[in-house]
């Protein structure tokens, strides 16, 4: 059975300080896909990042970034120099890797509210 | 960029009625899906199909059923609604990429 973990439920930070979201997964796969996705007021999921199993390198992208650590199953999500319009529920997911409509079967965590207070 | 489309938007009904809530995309998109978000905000897979023909049921056990009939539609249906069926209602699709998400329907069954 596949698990993610998001222990944080709620953060409230200030603007500009940087966040780090937590996410801790458990799997007995050996080849997944991990992902983050942003659920801003409106509702609707955005993709943020996928990871293969294989790759731990760790990706910045902007004012993003991710720490992908096999070893110790986690893949944590940071904001740096936090903004009001990043406050939204960001998921960590996890899928198989076993092609077909398995990449598209997520299990998810529970979410973590984040509030950037300006 | 995925177009996906879910309607209505908001839907406050009564015990025992029959919905269907409506999920479109227009990018061909073989791979559809719907997720369940309960007011704790976790989501759960229900129902997901491969293509036309193809519905599956997901982790989540749900009274609800799908249809695909056409590549681009994949319905959601309650033949009786409950006040457990109240959540809000995800619909994705996908090819090989992430799963691309519409808005979702708040359902609110009184």
């Amino acid at each position: 059975a596949q698990k993610v973990t998001q222990a944080q439920t709620e953060i409230s930070v200030v603007e500009k300080e940087d966040v780090t979201l937590d996410c801790v997964y458990e799997t007995r796969d050996t080849t997944y896909y991990l992902f983050w996705y942003k659920q801003p007021p409106s509702g609707e999921l955005v993709f943020l990042i996928r990871r293969n199993s294989f790759d731990e390198q760790n990706e910045i992208s902007g004012r993003y970034s991710w720490n992908f650590q096999k070893s110790t199953s986690s893949f944590n999500f940071t904001i740096t120099a936090s903004q009001v319009v990043d406050s939204a529920v960001y998921f960590c997911a996890l899928s198989r890797n076993a092609g077909g409509t398995s990449y598209g079967k997520l299990t998810f965590g529970q979410g973590t509210i984040l509030t950037v207070h300006p | 960029e995925a177009d996906i489309y879910q309607t209505p938007r908001y839907l406050v009904i009564g015990t025992g009625k029959k919905i269907t809530l409506e999920c479109s995309q227009t990018m061909g998109h073989d791979k559809m899906y719907w997720y369940q978000q309960d007011p704790g905000m976790e989501l759960h897979l229900i129902h997901y199909s491969y293509g036309v023909n193809s519905t599956e049921k997901g982790d989540l056990s749900s009274e609800s059923t799908v249809s695909r009939i056409r590549t681009e539609h994949f319905p959601l249906t309650l033949e009786s609604a409950r006040p457990s069926h109240t959540s809000q209602y995800l619909c994705a699709s996908s090819e090989y990429g992430p799963l691309h998400f519409g808005n979702g329907t708040r359902l609110t069954v009184t």
